[in-house]
């Protein structure tokens, strides 16, 4: 069974400092996708960022980034300069090449203090 | 053009009613599901349907039934509301790239 795993339920960050979320994974797929979504009060569901597993280079979107380990399993998201409307709950996701089952972490949430 | 649109955003109602939420897709996906958000925020799996065809059922009380006349549409019918109940309903279309989510139903049972 594949389950996603994110072990900080709570984070918080100074306004422009650096922060990484944390999330591992299980699954015994070769190919697979990983995500990571943000959830602002507003509940509505946002996709961050995207990683192929097949791609060794580390996933960036403006000041977001992954750090994606396959072997370890471990799919961390870095927010650079962090800013208030990055506080969300943060959410890992995962799914198999064969896209019938899209699993979701427990939730990350973060304060961005001013 | 909103690519899943989910209906109704709130619902309020009484324990022991019967209600149905909507889901319609326009984006030629095959597979949609629905997630049950508790106020922990943690987002669980209730049904997947691929092509109308059930893939995944969860541990999920037979008060919810999931029906899917057509690959596009995806609804979540509940029977005899409980209490526990209460959470928000998420609505989602998958293609092998992303998640596209509808914008959620909070349901609260009273």
């Amino acid at each position: 069974a594949q389950t996603v795993t994110q072990s900080q339920p709570e984070m918080s960050v100074q306004e422009a400092e650096t922060v990484t979320l944390s999330c591992t994974y299980d699954t015994s797929e070769s190919d697979y996708y990983l995500f990571w979504y943000k959830q602002p009060p507003s509940r509505q569901m946002i996709l961050v960022i995207r990683q192929e597993a097949y791609k060794q280079q580390n996933a960036t979107e403006n000041r977001f980034s992954v750090n994606f380990q396959k072997a370890a399993k471990s799919f961390s998201l870095k927010i650079s300069d962090s800013q208030l409307g990055d506080a969300a709950m943060y959410f890992c996701a995962y799914i198999p090449n064969t896209g019938n089952q899209f699993y979701f972490g427990t939730g990350t949430s973060l304060t961005v203090i001013p | 053009d909103t690519a899943v649109s989910q209906t109704p955003k709130y619902l309020v109602t009484q324990m022991g009613n019967d209600k149905s939420i909507k889901c319609e897709q326009n984006l030629g996906h095959d597979t949609m599901y629905w997630y049950k958000q508790d106020s922990k925020k943690f987002l669980k799996i209730m049904f997947s349907y691929n092509n109308k065809e059930l893939i995944i059922n969860e541990t999920v009380p037979n008060r919810f039934s999931p029906k899917s006349p057509d690959k596009a549409h995806l609804n979540l019918h509940i029977n005899s509301l409980e209490l526990g109940d209460s959470a928000v309903y998420f609505c989602a279309s998958v293609g092998y790239t992303e998640a596209f989510f509808g914008q959620g139903t909070r349901l609260t049972v009273v």
